[in-house]
């Protein structure tokens, strides 16, 4: 199972949006609603930011939204803070294989 | 409060093997299952397989299908994972993750053991 494919990298100044891109295949993105999205600050665990394609989870922000389209998916970060600088990874079940997670984008607060 | 604590770091030997626990609290163990996912060195996430607390159903993803053993104790509320044959690739921090379905998602992740390999 080849890893989702994502941006190295996106960035935006503070108080602007940006959107990470995460492009799966029919068999996992494009196959069900299970697509999650991860931030993990350096050093630190991965926090759970989105899940079933654009529900957020109690505490995240509602800067933090998710879409998918097809066999791609989305995350949109409006309203950028400083501590929103840290790696984003995606997620999709795939059910010949069972999980698999993108490649990972680098958000950087300019 | 949910809560998974892993067990320290280990230094271990090319071909040795490792096993790594994952003490889960604040929930009722067997509603869940556990993910475990490594991450190497300035890497990303690698996904390594699902372990049900429910009934034992587990999967692997098929790259460490020959080496990889996961398991839950109820008793314990503890979720394990065992890596065999390690290599000095295998050097990586490993996570254990909370779920109720194999498809996730993972609420609830542990601190992370660095496992490294090497002569």
């Amino acid at each position: 199972q080849s890893a989702l494919t994502q941006p190295p990298s996106a960035s935006g100044s503070p108080g602007q949006s940006v959107t990470i891109s995460c492009t799966g295949t029919s068999s996992d993105v494009g196959a069900n609603n299970y697509v999650s999205w991860y931030q993990q600050h350096p050093g630190k665990a991965p926090k759970l930011m989105i899940s079933g394609v654009s529900k957020r989870p109690s505490g995240v922000p509602d800067r933090f939204s998710g879409s998918k389209s097809g066999n791609t998916a989305s995350l949109t970060v409006s309203g950028l803070q400083a501590e929103d600088e840290a790696d984003y990874y995606c997620s999709s079940y795939a059910a010949s294989s069972g999980y698999v997670f993108g490649t990972g984008t680098k958000v950087t607060v300019l | 409060q949910d809560q998974l604590v892993q067990s320290g770091g280990e230094v271990k030997k090319p071909g040795a093997a490792v096993k790594v626990s994952c003490k889960a609290s604040g929930h009722t163990f067997t509603n869940y299952g556990f993910t475990w996912v490594r991450q190497a060195p300035g890497q990303g996430l690698d996904y390594m397989g699902w372990s049900s607390a429910h009934n034992g159903y587990t999967i692997y993803a098929q790259k460490y299908q020959d080496r990889v053993t996961m398991t839950t104790d109820t008793s314990t509320s503890t979720a394990y994972m065992e890596l065999r044959s390690l290599r000095s690739d295998d050097t990586a921090v490993y996570y254990c993750a909370r779920g109720t379905s194999v498809a996730g998602p993972f609420d609830s992740w542990g601190q992370g053991t660095l496992v490294t390999v090497s002569s």
